[in-house]
């Protein structure tokens, strides 16, 4: 079985600020990992993902994600926040190995940014 | 943005009703999923296709049905609608369905049974 853990509901940072939204995971093998952003009545949009290689991902919108083999983390980063980044983050897992039919998905963090 | 449309955005509709939503896609994605999203929460895969003529159920139990007769389009049937319905249906595909394939998403279907 495959399982995502975003163990804080909300992230509130100032604007400027450098973000972080934090993400393990579980799999049995190596994983595919993913980040998903969602605005108020629309779908997700896709950020970044982590297939092999180098462990720090570069993404849309100036986000990026650490991927730590170790701690089994993927926690998703951004050097100066912005209001505009305001959202619901999700983090998404797949299997290597077995190439499970979908993404396993977090239950989501909601970054607020003040200005 | 990615070319994968969903219809109605909103539905609001009696119980007992029988509803169809629409999910299209025009990327030539073989691989389609429908996910059950309530507010402001996780996602729940219901239903998934990996290609024509291939429907299979997801991880979470859902009373709706689905259909696979085009590629490109991926419609979702609730017979009889009842308020537990009640919730946001997200539409998604990807190209292969290969692991690390991206998934990218309708902007939803929100549906409110009365």
């Amino acid at each position: 079985a495959q399982s995502v853990a975003q163990p804080e509901d909300q992230v509130n940072v100032a604007e400027g600020n450098p973000l972080t939204v934090k993400c393990t995971y579980s799999v049995s093998g190596n994983p595919y990992l993913f980040w998903y952003v969602q605005y108020p009545n629309r779908g997700l949009q896709f950020l970044l993902k982590y297939i092999t290689g180098d462990n720090l991902v570069k993404g849309s919108y100036g986000f990026e994600a650490e991927f730590n083999k170790s701690q089994t983390s993927f926690h998703l980063k951004k050097p100066s926040a912005l209001v505009s980044d305001s959202a619901l983050y999700f983090c998404a897992v797949n299997n290597m190995d077995t190439g499970r039919r979908a993404l396993t998905f977090g239950s989501g963090t909601r970054l607020q940014v003040q200005p | 943005e990615a070319d994968i449309y969903q219809t109605p955005r909103y539905l609001v509709i009696g119980t007992g009703k029988k509803i169809t939503l629409e999910c299209s896609q025009t990327m030539g994605h073989d691989k389609m999923y429908w996910y059950q999203q309530d507010p402001g929460m996780e996602l729940h895969l219901i239903h998934y296709s990996y290609g024509v003529n291939s429907t299979e159920k997801g991880d979470l139990s859902s009373e709706s049905t689905v259909s696979r007769i085009r590629t490109e389009h991926f419609p979702l049937t609730l017979e009889s609608a009842r308020p537990s319905h009640t919730s946001q249906y997200l539409c998604a595909s990807s190209l292969h369905g290969q692991g690390a394939d991206t998934q990218y998403f309708g902007p939803g279907t929100r549906l409110t049974v009365l």
